[in-house]
């Protein structure tokens, strides 16, 4: 069985860096094919891709978020971390991290994250 | 980006009716379209992928169909579980993208 939990801050002051990490269970990050993306969900903008890991930590990100983004991974824990540098209250949303490289076949709860002062 | 474009945002059906939304693509995504079902409070669940592939577990009442740039999702008999929000995403080309949603009441 497969599944993905986020964990990390629900509370950042603006211009501050947010971490969130993925752990997963059920399946390998260095197996070929496989992926963990990151996605959040924000109350204007629906649901907002933001950045995948592959199999060969190869990485892509949403180019409007590029310079703020960084995915990585440590395969002996089964994480992914997350990090966006510089957050604003536009950054307030459910960030969520789920498996698969274009189609994302199982999501994690998802994580609640607040910007604000 | 490619823009995903959803409709209706809102639609009320009653249960045993047929149920259909549309998504349409700026531009060609070559079939690469999913779709995604959200209860709130919870994480959106794959339903269809490749336009039109059932995912393991799905009932058979989903559906997915495609012609260029346009995709629809049916329902062919509401149930009282679909009552959620539908969302389509394309990874034809990166970024990713998704539609704004369709809520169906």
């Amino acid at each position: 069985q497969i599944t993905l939990k986020e964990s990390g801050p629900t509370l950042v002051e603006p211009t501050q860096t947010l971490t969130l990490t993925c752990s997963f269970s059920g399946f390998s990050l260095t197996t070929s094919g496989v992926g963990v993306g990151w996605i959040r969900q924000t109350p204007g903008k629906a649901l907002e891709w933001l950045g995948v890991i592959y199999w060969d930590n190869d990485k892509r990100y949403r180019p409007s978020l590029a310079n703020r983004l960084t995915i990585t991974r440590d395969t002996s824990k089964s994480q992914v971390v997350l990090t966006m540098t510089n957050v604003d209250p536009g950054d307030t949303g459910t960030y969520y991290c789920a498996q698969g490289t274009g189609v994302y076949y199982v999501w994690g709860q998802g994580t609640v994250v607040t910007v604000s002062p | 980006d490619i823009e995903m474009t959803q409709s209706p945002s809102t639609l009320s059906a009653s249960i045993g009716h047929r149920v259909t939304i549309s998504c349409r693509a700026s531009q060609s995504v070559r079939g690469w379209l999913a779709w995604y079902q959200q209860k709130p409070g919870k994480a959106p669940n794959l339903l269809i992928y490749q336009a039109s592939t059932l995912h393991y577990g799905v009932p058979s009442r989903f559906s997915g169909s495609a012609s260029e740039t346009e995709f629809t999702l049916t329902i062919s008999s509401l149930q009282p579980d679909d009552f959620a929000t539908y969302y389509c995403q394309q990874y034809g080309e990166l970024p990713w993208t998704f539609g704004q949603g369709t809520k169906v009441e």
